[in-house]
Formats: C-alpha cells, structure tokens, sequence
C-alpha cells in the first residue's frame, strides 16, 4: 500500500528565506505528484502538478522536483512571504486514488 | 480550470440524525468521485471510491453501511452520514476526474460537519 511521507511537520522561517519541503512515497508507480496548499478551515488549493514522467514543474516562486526512481519529491519555495503561511500537502496518485502526506505546516514570520 | 463544488460548506445536526452532503461537478463528466474526511490537523484520509452507476468502494475501515455514498449520475455524488455521532465531526472533501487514473481530479471545498 502506497504509503505518503512528508518531512517536516511543522516549519517556521522569517519572511524572506528560501526553504523546501519533502515528500517521500514508498511506490514508485505512480500517475502523478501535487502539490497541495490548505489554509486552517479550507479546501485545498493546488500548486503544481507533476506528471510521472516529468521532473519538475515551476509556477512564480515555486518549484516542484520529482524522482520516481528515489520516491521522493521537494518543494521549493524562494524568497518566503507571510501570506505563504499555510499547510502544504504532497498527494501521489495511484491506480483509482490519491495518496496524500500528513503535511507541513508553514509559519512564515513577517 | 475545472469546477467542483460541494454543498453545504458547513453543517450542523442533532446526534442520531442523518446528513447528506453533495459534490457535483460543474463544468465535466466526473465518471470517478472520491470522498476524503479530514480530522484537525491530520491529513486527508480517503474513505470511498464510486464511480458512475456502480457500488461505491471502501477503504478499510471506512463503515459502508454508516457513510452511504451514492453516485448516480455523471455530476453528482452525494455522502450520507447516518445516525451521526459526535465522533463523526470532521471536514469532508470530495474530489472528482473525468476518464481514467492519471487525468486530472478537482477537489470541491470542503464540507464542515458538526455533530451535536
């Protein structure tokens, strides 16, 4: 059973570093990887998308890796902002579902 | 993109009653639904699979008989909780992918339950 990972939990930087969250997932045949924002009390809001045989996706000042071979994912997100203060979840698709990590809770301190 | 939407966003009902909650897609023909329930601060733990005219399927755990999901058209899913405890307080979220594994699924917003 595919099993979703994410390292940290929780995470608190000052505004204006660059930090990254990591995803691992124990099988590596997957469709996909995304990568989810959640803010306290919402749905989900997607972010990037990576399908099986692609590598990274960018979007502003996110980028997303992937090594289906490692199953392991990284979230990069450059220059931090308050507003980026939320959960981050990673979710693998496989077969009929999706598989989603625990989360990281982002603080980002103004 | 893509538009799913869930209704009603938050709910509150009397302990041993029952509440229905619908996820519908708006603008696609969602042949695969997917129903996820999230505890505070856990992640979200998928409960059932359905896909258009067929019996939902479970997750281990996941009682069929108590959460009745009920797929019956192309843009409709509905999840309905019987005989509500106060246990079964939490987020749900539905999701939803037009075609097979690997096209893209939406997720609706969320539905609160509150169990009193």
């Amino acid at each position: 059973k595919q099993e979703v990972t994410q390292i940290p939990a929780a995470l608190s930087v000052p505004e204006g570093e660059n930090l990254v969250l990591n995803c691992s997932f124990t099988d590596s045949a997957i469709y996909n990887l995304q990568w989810f924002r959640q803010d306290p009390g919402k749905g989900l809001t997607s972010l990037l998308l990576i399908q099986s045989s692609q590598r990274e996706q960018t979007s502003g000042r996110l980028n997303a890796s992937l090594d289906k071979s490692s199953g392991r994912s990284t979230l990069y997100i450059a220059a931090s902002q308050p507003g980026d203060s939320a959960t981050y979840l990673c979710a693998v698709e496989v077969d009929n579902d999706m598989r989603f990590g625990a989360g990281t809770r982002l603080t980002v301190k103004p | 993109g893509a538009v799913v939407s869930q209704h009603p966003s938050w709910v509150i009902c009397k302990s041993g009653t029952s509440v229905k909650i619908e996820c519908r897609s708006l603008d696609f023909q969602a042949t695969t639904m997917f129903w996820y329930r999230q505890f505070p601060k856990q992640s979200l733990m998928l409960m059932a699979t359905s896909n258009e005219g067929s019996k939902a399927t479970y997750e281990q755990g996941v009682e069929k008989d108590k959460f009745l999901i009920n797929h019956a058209s192309l843009t409709l899913s509905t999840l309905t909780v019987t005989s509500a405890h106060p246990e079964d307080s939490s987020f749900y979220i539905c999701s939803a992918r037009a075609g097979g594994p690997g096209n893209t699924i939406y997720f609706g917003e969320g539905s609160w339950l509150t169990v009193v």
